[in-house]
């Protein structure tokens, strides 16, 4: 069936990196943009950033552009979120998530979700 | 950045009762607008896509409604499964933003 795998949540320090991933099946991965979303305990959802189908277009939220690079590699229907310098209020958890529409990155709502990786930042 | 502001925060409703939900925007959305559901524990889930259309699989208690800067979420008749937090989303401008949700509690 259609679906997305999250992985690479982990607890690390302040200041360090860490790289998430979302495994993608059920589904011709390569025809969809996809996101990532985060949701920290207790709180509302907060999007992240998005990468094209293609991976040639790429937007992020002014909260993680210059520290997170979102990234996909359609050969192993996978997506990334690479996160540097992260702080002790990047604490969440992380969904991927697929638009509803094919090849269309814009103006397009969020059908698939992945059940999320926790990422925690403490000392 | 597009605000979303849904009210109200928390809604008390017994089962068999309708909600209503509202979504504001502070500036046209269009019609790109979505409604989540999230349980518990549980990834948000996709009810209806622009303002008024029901996503796959989702129950005809569910209806969406509005345009531009005002949307309005029904429940027709709440069954216990419905009780759950709300959220709406407006994906016409980046950066993408999300209301503040509004949980649906047992009265």
């Amino acid at each position: 069936q259609v679906q997305l795998v999250e992985s690479g949540g982990s607890v690390v320090p302040p200041g360090r990196s860490l790289r998430v991933s979302c495994a993608a099946s059920g589904f011709t991965f390569s025809s969809y943009a996809v996101h990532w979303v985060r949701q920290a305990p207790g709180k509302g959802l907060e999007w992240l950033a998005v990468i094209s189908y293609d991976g040639t277009t790429r937007y992020y939220a002014d909260s993680v552009k210059g520290r997170f690079t979102i990234s996909r590699d359609n050969s192993k229907n996978a997506l990334y979120l690479q996160m540097n310098s992260l702080r002790v209020d990047d604490t969440a958890m992380y969904y991927c998530a697929r638009t509803l529409t094919a090849f269309t990155y814009g103006a397009n709502p969020f059908e698939i979700w992945g059940q999320g990786t926790m990422v925690t930042i403490s000392s | 950045e597009i605000v979303m502001t849904q009210s109200p925060a928390t809604l008390s409703v017994s089962p068999g009762e309708r909600a209503t939900l509202s979504c504001r925007a502070s500036q046209s959305v269009s019609n790109n607008l979505a409604w989540y559901q999230q349980k518990p524990g549980q990834a948000p889930r996709l009810l209806i896509h622009g303002a008024s259309a029901r996503a796959t699989g989702i129950s005809a208690r569910f209806s969406g409604s509005g345009s531009g800067t005002e949307f309005t979420l029904t429940i027709s008749s709440l069954q216990s499964e419905d009780f759950a937090v709300y959220y709406c989303h407006q994906y016409d401008r980046w950066p993408l933003t999300f209301g503040q949700g509004t949980e649906v509690e047992i009265k």
